[in-house]
């Protein structure tokens, strides 16, 4: 199974300022139809997940341009600028390239 | 509006068998495969499986961790997708949630996700 290793575990951050969250994957997540299908959602806390990211770097509707994703074959990274309160949560990346569908195991930002 | 409501959660002993339901409305369903993702109190986000939509047959695809103990199908005349557990076990205890995922795994991939619904192994 494809392993997607994410970091930092835990990010405390200043509110306004920037977050970077890495997410590594044990095998390239090149699909043969030469997309990336590589996901990030966002779990508030008592929520349901939500996608903020589709293949890398389409943004969904709705959510803040403060968020963006890129990266490429192995290594990706969701930047969040000028962080807000409604932030907080846990951050999981997700590989649907590979079957069987994996996840990361999640990084908690919170406010310092 | 885009709905998925999942339902069929509840207490149930090692072995027994339960099934979850996600009923959607708000979409053509019969376009969309249906995928399971469950959560452990505390933990992480787990995939478990799979189910394509009709043009590809609705077939399915499972984690190791369930393959052979859990089933995903689909009736596309009620708009529904199940999970049928099996010989569940305690560390299958966790809250169980649907999302969509539109044929090309695009800008309809998991984009929408049900409440999830608790099921709890325990004698």
């Amino acid at each position: 199974d494809v392993v997607l290793t994410q970091s930092p575990l835990s990010l405390p951050v200043t509110l306004g300022q920037s977050a970077s969250i890495s997410c590594r994957s044990s095998q390239s997540l090149v699909y043969k139809d030469g997309s990336t299908y590589l996901n990030w959602f966002q779990q508030r806390p008592g929520q349901s997940p939500r996608r903020l990211v589709y293949k890398v770097s389409n943004r969904d509707s709705g959510v803040p341009d403060r968020f963006s994703g890129s990266g490429a074959d192995t290594d990706f990274t969701l930047e969040i600028t000028r962080v807000e309160a409604e932030d907080v949560g846990v951050y999981y990346c997700m590989q649907g390239t590979h079957w069987p569908f994996t996840f990361g195991g999640g990084t908690k930002v919170e406010i310092k | 509006e885009v709905q998925l409501v999942e339902s069929g959660g509840g207490l149930v002993q090692p072995g027994r068998s339960l099934r979850l339901s996600c009923t959607t409305s708000g979409f053509t369903f019969a376009d969309y495969g249906v995928t399971w993702v469950r959560q452990a109190p505390g933990q992480g986000l787990e995939w478990i499986g799979l189910i394509r939509n009709k043009a590809s047959r609705g077939t399915t695809e499972y984690a190791a961790s369930v393959k052979g103990r859990f089933t995903i199908s689909r009736d596309d005349s009620k708009s529904i997708a199940y999970l049928q557990l099996n010989s569940l076990r305690t560390e299958d205890s966790a809250l169980y949630s649907c999302a969509r995922v539109d044929g090309d795994y695009d800008v309809g991939f998991m984009d929408v996700w049900g409440q999830g619904t608790t099921v709890s192994v325990s004698s």
